[in-house]
């Protein structure tokens, strides 16, 4: 039972271009969604958080959207750059001690 | 501030060879995860620690996987058998003791890859 999902393994996207990230979940009990970026043979790192009770937030070039009707967030990264090449993966919090449920990732590829 | 530190990075192992692998977290995180990554697929939690208590292993396959975290710190997972379906890249998280109303940000280590043949 995959309560979060990216349905897109990849994204090719043009540096100085917008790259939008989506996922969905299942649980609306999720309280907290966040965003990490697996570069190779490193272990994830957050990048961004919104909590269920936002529908937006912001931090610099990143930007996450909240859809809880439609059980849908969204990641934006303006202006792309090819450092931003990464696996991003999508996590909710479910209640309680603080456990992350993730998705299953999405492939960034930002060419010069 | 020195990052969650895993060893061994890769390891090679027959199956129904035993495995551990040893996790250091960041100094004065409470918090202490494992997870499982298959290739092709997200981290899913297999157990956390609170101190040094086990607050969830809910997906941890108790019949050969085993984890404790002696003195609140480090902390070992083993595999005893391994299968062949253990492949996968174990990374360890550490947070710090967060209550349910907050959260506090998982830090990942670079993770253990196992083959097992």
């Amino acid at each position: 039972d995959q309560q979060v999902k990216q349905n897109s393994p990849s994204l090719s996207v043009q540096e100085g271009r917008i790259s939008i990230l989506n996922c969905d979940y299942t649980n609306s009990m999720f309280d907290y969604f966040l965003w990490y970026k697996k570069y190779p043979a490193e272990g994830p790192t957050f990048l961004i958080s919104i909590s269920s009770i936002k529908d937006k937030n912001e931090d610099g070039r990143f930007t996450v959207f909240l859809n809880k009707s439609a059980k849908h967030l969204s990641l934006h990264i303006v202006p792309s750059q090819p450092g931003d090449s990464a696996v991003y993966f999508c996590a909710a919090r479910g209640t309680g001690f603080q456990k992350l449920v993730f998705g299953t990732g999405t492939r960034l590829l930002v060419s010069p | 501030e020195a990052g969650v530190a895993q060893s061994p990075r890769y390891k090679i192992i027959e199956k129904r060879q035993s495995v551990a692998f040893w996790c250091n977290p960041i100094s004065g995180h409470a918090t202490l995860y494992w997870y499982q990554q298959i290739l092709g697929q997200g981290p899913k939690l297999l157990i956390q620690f609170q101190n040094n208590g086990v607050v969830d292993d809910s997906q941890l396959p108790k019949d050969r996987f085993s984890a404790e975290r002696l003195k609140g710190v480090d902390s070992t997972l083993k595999i005893q058998p391994a299968k062949l379906e253990d492949s996968a890249v174990y990374l360890c998280a550490s947070s710090l003791e967060g209550r349910i109303s907050s959260y506090n940000e998982q830090f990942f280590g670079p993770g253990t890859r196992l083959t097992v043949l």
